[in-house]
């Protein structure tokens, strides 16, 4: 039962143009969502977050935006360079007081072409 | 500051026997997570570690075991290897449970 989906496998995008990266989710108790960035070899490399109190948080060139009615993210990167050139993983949890375990994605391969 | 470090790095084991992978946390992180990613797959949670105790757990057998120690290191055991245990393990460390996680490079575990 995936819970997190990420429905495209590939995106290609032109340096310098936006990158939009979707991830959908089927659990509404789902209060916390991160992205995380993977380059072969290399374990994933946290990129940013957001709870579900706010509907966009913005870090530099990345900014996420969540719908919660829809159950809906996404990873919004401008300007789009080379090195973004990754797979990236969203990933939600709830919240609770016994911990927390996160859901990921199966990941968007993203290529920036120069 | 190290990050999470994982070790070893590669493996090869044989179906059936048993393997132990480590991970230490990054510097000031209580809190220890496992996960296994398969092929073309994302990171699926095996459990979690606090205070030396298992508090989370995701959908995987007994054969899957772990233990976190005082120094906040922890170790994933797996007993009776079968051919889909092959997958890379990754280790993840928080800040208490609340916070996003740091992952380690991973361990690349082959089954024959």
């Amino acid at each position: 039962d995936q819970q997190v989906k990420q429905n495209s496998p590939s995106l290609s995008v032109q340096e310098g143009r936006i990158s939009i990266l979707n991830c959908d989710y089927t659990n509404s108790m789902f209060d916390y969502f991160l992205w995380y960035k993977k380059y072969p070899a290399e374990g994933p490399t946290f990129l940013i977050s957001i709870s579900s109190i706010k509907d966009k948080n913005e870090d530099g060139r990345f900014t996420v935006f969540l719908n919660k009615s829809a159950k809906h993210l996404s990873l919004h990167i401008v300007p789009s360079q080379p090195g973004d050139s990754a797979v990236y993983f969203c990933a939600a949890s709830q919240l609770i007081n016994t911990g927390n375990q996160f859901y990921f994605g199966t990941g968007t391969s993203l290529t920036v072409i120069p | 500051d190290a990050g999470v470090t994982q070790s070893p790095t590669h493996l090869i084991k044989t179906r059936g026997q048993q393997v132990t992978l480590r991970c230490s946390p990054k510097s000031g992180h209580d809190t220890v997570s496992w996960y296994q990613q398969a092929l073309g797959q994302g990171p699926q949670f095996i459990f979690q570690y606090y205070e030396e105790e298992e508090r989370q757990r995701g959908n995987f057998p007994d054969r899957f075991s772990g233990h976190q120690f005082p120094n906040y290191s922890s170790e994933l055991n797996v007993n009776a290897l079968l051919l889909g245990d092959s997958a890379l393990y990754l280790c993840a460390s928080s800040f208490n449970t609340y916070t996003e996680a740091f992952f380690g490079q991973g361990t690349r575990l082959t089954v024959v």
